[in-house]
């Protein structure tokens, strides 16, 4: 109950293309959930994060689909760019003081 | 002014040691956090302390012993050091623990020969 589980493991995106990641969880008392961008040798760092209250959130290129009944959510990268090459982790966390739950990652690779 | 910052950056000792790895927040954090990052890339908390007290403690071995002198300081204590504890280990903190931004450090590499 207390897991994300994430897909795919690794993408490949042309550049400019749409990049989309998806998570499900199971624990219906989750209500924070972020994705966190992590570049080779750093820290992740937090991207773009959704309550339930909305179905959709976006901060320029990158977006979060939110489906509250099917317990899915989703990131989406516009016009992805070599620059978004990363590894991508959702992630998930109930109210109070449990530490977010991360899904395994997806390594993305945008290629020219 | 690096936020959360980790001490040392890369590790390489043999299997039975002892190491420690020091972390520090400037943020006024009352959350810090221990997780371990293994080859696959799978983060996994490891432990989170509010306000300098224990509050998880996942099933991490108990060769594995954090500290917290005062609230802006986490460091992890290692004991009789082996193989599968190679990995990145980051330390993270945040304002409240659960649903809030977590800032994480770099990570510190330790490698077990």
């Amino acid at each position: 109950q207390q897991q994300v589980k994430q897909s795919p493991q690794s993408l490949i995106v042309q550049k400019g293309g749409i990049s989309i990641i998806n998570c499900a969880y199971e624990n219906t008392a989750f209500d924070y959930f972020p994705w966190y961008q992590q570049f080779p040798g750093k820290g992740p760092a937090l991207l773009i994060a959704i309550r339930p209250d909305v179905s959709e959130k976006k901060e320029g290129r990158f977006t979060i689909s939110f489906n509250k009944s099917a317990k899915q959510f989703s990131l989406h990268i516009m016009d992805s760019q070599p620059g978004d090459s990363a590894t991508y982790f959702c992630a998930a966390a109930p109210s109070g003081n449990t530490p977010l739950v991360f899904g395994k990652g997806t390594r993305l690779s945008v290629i020219a | 002014d690096t936020a959360v910052s980790q001490t040392p950056k890369y590790l390489v000792t043999q299997m039975g040691n002892d190491k420690s790895i020091k972390c520090e927040q400037n943020l006024g954090h009352d959350t810090m956090y221990w997780y371990k990052q293994d080859s696959k890339k799978f983060l996994k908390i490891m432990f989170s302390y509010n306000n300098k007290e224990l509050i998880i403690n996942e099933t991490v071995p108990n060769r594995f012993s954090p500290k917290s002198p005062d609230k802006a300081h986490l460091n992890l204590h290692i004991n009789s050091l082996e193989l599968g504890d190679s990995a990145v280990y980051f330390c993270a903190s945040s304002h409240r623990g659960g649903a809030g931004e977590l800032f994480f450090g770099e990570g510190s590499r330790l490698t077990v020969l």
